[in-house]
């Protein structure tokens, strides 16, 4: 079945870049997305990027999407504390159902 | 009011309570979905009504009752709930149900945190 995997934890410093990244396996995806939960709050729409897209940029943050390995990245620039949250991977797959990862829960220290 | 608004944020019940819980959207939205988040599982699709009309039941145990009297307004009424239900459930809403060259955005309320003793 449909399935999007990544790892539970990242920490950073701040400054520094971080790279999340998600694994997927229905290759009939045709929007694949990044959203951010913060503390105490809702799921919020970082980023998505078009499956015939291969990278997708917006200020500080970079989306990486590797179709052959159905393998998507997220990157941020120049991390802030701010930026301390969980991030979810999805996908809009077959049946247009849109499969969510577990989220991997980013630490930003000093 | 904007957004999606979620209550109660909180709420402890034991096995053998009845409660619901409460989703509004004032986004204009015709779609709404219940999601349930668990710790360190994916976020599980509980539920799906488009135009009050529920379109999507992905195998959610009867203790679980959903209703959607209108498009604003999403309820999900809990009876004789297992421990293992204690979850984070979120409500959410995107314009229409998901559809092919929909780029499904959702728009998520904050929750509500349940925990069953």
């Amino acid at each position: 079945g449909e399935d999007v995997e990544q790892s539970l934890f990242l920490s950073v410093r701040e400054g520094d870049s971080s790279v999340i990244n998600c694994t997927y396996t229905d290759s009939s995806s045709t929007y694949l997305y990044w959203y951010k939960q913060e503390p105490g709050a809702g799921l919020q729409l970082l980023t998505y990027i078009f499956s015939n897209m291969d990278m997708k940029q917006d200020q500080r943050l970079t989306v990486l999407l590797n179709k052959k390995d159905k393998h998507l990245s997220l990157r941020i620039a120049d991390t802030q504390t701010g930026d301390s949250a969980i991030y979810f991977c999805a996908e809009l797959g077959g049946y247009n159902k849109l499969i969510f990862g577990a989220g991997t829960r980013l630490a930003v220290h000093p | 009011e904007t957004g999606v608004t979620q209550t109660p944020r909180h709420l402890v019940m034991g096995m053998t309570n009845k409660k619901s819980l409460k989703c509004e959207q004032h986004l204009g939205h015709n779609a709404m979905y219940w999601y349930k988040q668990s710790a360190k599982k994916p976020l599980e699709l509980m539920f799906v009504y488009n135009f009050k009309e529920q379109t999507e039941n992905n195998s959610v145990p009867s203790r679980f009752s959903p209703e959607c009297p209108n498009s604003s307004h999403l309820f999900l009424h809990l009876h004789t709930l297992q421990p293992e239900d204690s979850a984070l459930y979120l409500c959410a809403s995107s314009p229409e149900a998901l559809a092919g060259g929909h780029t499904g955005e959702l728009f998520f309320g904050e929750g509500s945190r349940l925990t069953v003793l």
